[in-house]
Parts: C-alpha cells; sequence; structure tokens
C-alpha cells in the first residue's frame, strides 16, 4: 500500500496566484480530512469528507478556501487568491469508517506565498 | 466541547534517560485517545493508541502509554530514549461526543534528545 499521497510537496508561489493542492487516499478509505499546520496555530482541521461528501467545513478559513472531492480516490485544496499568511503545511488524511479514527496522513505540501 | 492540552512545549532529554510526555484531555463521553509523531520534513505516523480495556497501551518503537480516567490523561512513556526519537509528539482525542469524526490534536510537544 503506498499510504496516502500527496502533491507537490513543495509550493512556492507569489500573493494572488491560485493554488492547488492534491490528494489520493488509500485506495477503500472512507474518510478525508485536510489539515493545515502552522507555528502558530498548530494542526487545524479544515474540512473532511465521507464518502466523498464534505461533512464539516466549519475550520475552513474563508471563501477563498475549497476543496473537492469528485471521487473517492482524489481530492483537492483550493486557494484563490492565494495570501502570505497562507503559508503552511497542509496534510491530507484517510481513514476506514470501521476503523475508529485511526487515521492516516499524507507526507504534507508546505506551501509558501510569497 | 473536546479538547486536548499537552501542558510541555519543549522537552529536552539524554540518550538512555526515560521519558513521560503528558497529555490531558477534556471530553464528554470515553475518548479515542491517540499519540502521533512527527519527524521533521514528514507527515504525522501513529505511535499508539486507546480504545477500551487494557489501560496501558502497547505502542510502535518502544513506547507505550496509560489512560487514567480519573485525571483525564493520557501520558506517553519510553524507558530508554534513542537520539532517533528527538521529533514532534501529539496527542488527539476523537471522535467528538457532537457526532464529528475528526481528531482534535493537542499542540504537540517538541522532543529534543542530548547525547
Amino acid at each position: 500500500d503506498a499510504g496516502v499521497i500527496q502533491s507537490p510537496r513543495h509550493e512556492v508561489t507569489e500573493m494572488g496566484q491560485e493554488v492547488t493542492l492534491r490528494c489520493k487516499p488509500i485506495s477503500g478509505h472512507d474518510y478525508l480530512f485536510w489539515y493545515r499546520q502552522t507555528m502558530m496555530r498548530g494542526l487545524e482541521l479544515l474540512i473532511y469528507f465521507n464518502n466523498n461528501v464534505p461533512i464539516d467545513d466549519s475550520g475552513m478559513p474563508e471563501d477563498r478556501f475549497s476543496a473537492k472531492m469528485p471521487n473517492a480516490s482524489f481530492s483537492t485544496l483550493k486557494i484563490q487568491p492565494s495570501e502570505p499568511r497562507d503559508s503552511a503545511v497542509y496534510f491530507c488524511a484517510s481513514r476506514e469508517a470501521l476503523r475508529a479514527n485511526e487515521q492516516f496522513f499524507g507526507p504534507g505540501t508546505r506551501l509558501t506565498v510569497l | 466541547a473536546q479538547s486536548v492540552t499537552q501542558p510541555d512545549i519543549h522537552i529536552t532529554v539524554s540518550e538512555g534517560a526515560s521519558l513521560e510526555l503528558r497529555c490531558n484531555y477534556s471530553y464528554g463521553a470515553t475518548p479515542y485517545l491517540f499519540w502521533y509523531v512527527q519527524s521533521p520534513g514528514q507527515g504525522l505516523q501513529l505511535l499508539l493508541k486507546y480504545f477500551s480495556g487494557d489501560t496501558l497501551v502497547q505502542g510502535i518503537k518502544g513506547f507505550e502509554a496509560e489512560f487514567k480516567r480519573s485525571q483525564s490523561s493520557f501520558n506517553l512513556r519510553k524507558p530508554s530514549v534513542h537520539w532517533s526519537d528527538a521529533a514532534e509528539y501529539f496527542c488527539a482525542v476523537g471522535p467528538s461526543d457532537t457526532g464529528r469524526r475528526a481528531l482534535t490534536f493537542g499542540s504537540g510537544t517538541r522532543l529534543q534528545v542530548q547525547p
């Protein structure tokens, strides 16, 4: 099993540009989570999906952030327009419905907005 | 609302010494508790978990944790620390007593190991 796959691993962009982060969960997992990690705020949940449906997006900071899961094997997190304060490491995680909350994390995408 | 507190932001221990990282939680029902480790530049790896049963749980890399309901604690321990254990450690609780399926993480404890 390849684990949770995220791309790109590093992204450097300029303020105002659109950024798209990608995630492929572990095959067979029903839940997918997007987290953001910063020094100031630690690890924050942004949004999570169950069977491709967004369940809780209360952690999405503002309308500039959007997430989709068009199928069970792919999700995107988009920031448009990006701002310097969006600089962080973004993690994707997934888990099976029957293995309560044992989440498996991807390696993360380090985003730098200049 | 549930919450997790890791009171120690940064801990330094000597290689070979014992280690205890503290975790306190606030939760309205029986919690599921987790410890994750994050090495520099890496994602989070599950060390161990507690769901029910024996309150002393064993994990990978020689770690263990003890669930103490009366103290609302789930402290992580290791009898002899290795230099490779230097990393950041996160305690987490879930699911939410409101039905939210996501984990709530503590702020983390950064472990430094001195030779």
